[in-house]
């Protein structure tokens, strides 16, 4: 079983829904969380850096951590073509070590 | 400096030989880490840096892999007698040892063993 896990989709939605990405881990040593954008064959771009449990919002983008339940979620308000992509969730234990990601999933945004 | 920065950025390559890539971290940014990630999987750690010392290094670095980062600035991974399941993207990504360590990837070296 992987650290964190992600579906993989594809999500496929219309232009200006609201679309709600999920992570579970399992290693209760994480104490960071990150989500990452990545376009087609280029490399990751940072969205949102949150640490332990709580919300983060940053304009259409809301991190959301509940350490619980093991649970990451990222929502995007108002979702453009152009957030068409794959988003990765990440966690590390300790600021500057290594980051475990989940496996990404697919979001297709419809015009 | 506007990001980190990588070379080549594609590699095709025949089975049994040696490649080297490179990465440049963002300038002040003392932290240096490699990720591989194969297609549709997300990157995997491999081994990070605090300056010229290499702090960890993953099990799935097997004896054909070393990096180095000599002066603590830029740094090299070398694969040797490459195998076809070594065909993958090779990210480089940097951090400043703050507290709140925000890792910024560059945009990867593209790696096809034939």
């Amino acid at each position: 079983q992987k650290e964190v896990e992600q579906d993989p989709g594809p999500l496929s939605v219309p232009e200006g829904a609201i679309v709600s990405l999920n992570c579970t881990y399992s290693n209760s040593a994480f104490q960071y969380f990150m989500w990452y954008r990545q376009y087609s064959r280029k490399g990751p771009e940072l969205l949102m850096y949150t640490y332990s449990s709580g919300n983060k919002e940053d304009g259409r983008f809301t991190a959301q951590v509940d350490k619980s339940s093991k649970y990451i979620s990222l929502f995007i308000r108002d979702s453009q073509p152009s957030d068409s992509a794959t988003y990765l969730c990440a966690a590390e234990r300790n600021a500057g070590n290594m980051l475990t990601f989940g496996g990404g999933t697919r979001l297709m945004v419809k015009p | 400096d506007t990001g980190v920065s990588q070379d080549p950025r594609h590699k095709i390559t025949k089975r049994g030989q040696n490649v080297t890539f490179r990465c440049d971290p963002i300038s002040e940014h003392n932290r240096l880490y490699w990720y591989r990630q194969t297609l549709g999987q997300g990157p995997e750690f491999l081994t990070y840096f605090q300056n010229e010392a290499q702090l960890e290094k993953s099990r799935l670095l097997s004896d054909r892999f070393s990096a180095e980062r000599p002066k603590g600035s830029f740094s090299t991974l070398e694969i040797q007698r490459t195998e076809q399941g070594d065909s993958a993207m090779y990210l480089c990504a940097s951090s400043w040892d703050s507290g709140q360590e925000t890792q910024y990837f560059g945009p990867g070296t593209r790696l096809l063993v034939l």
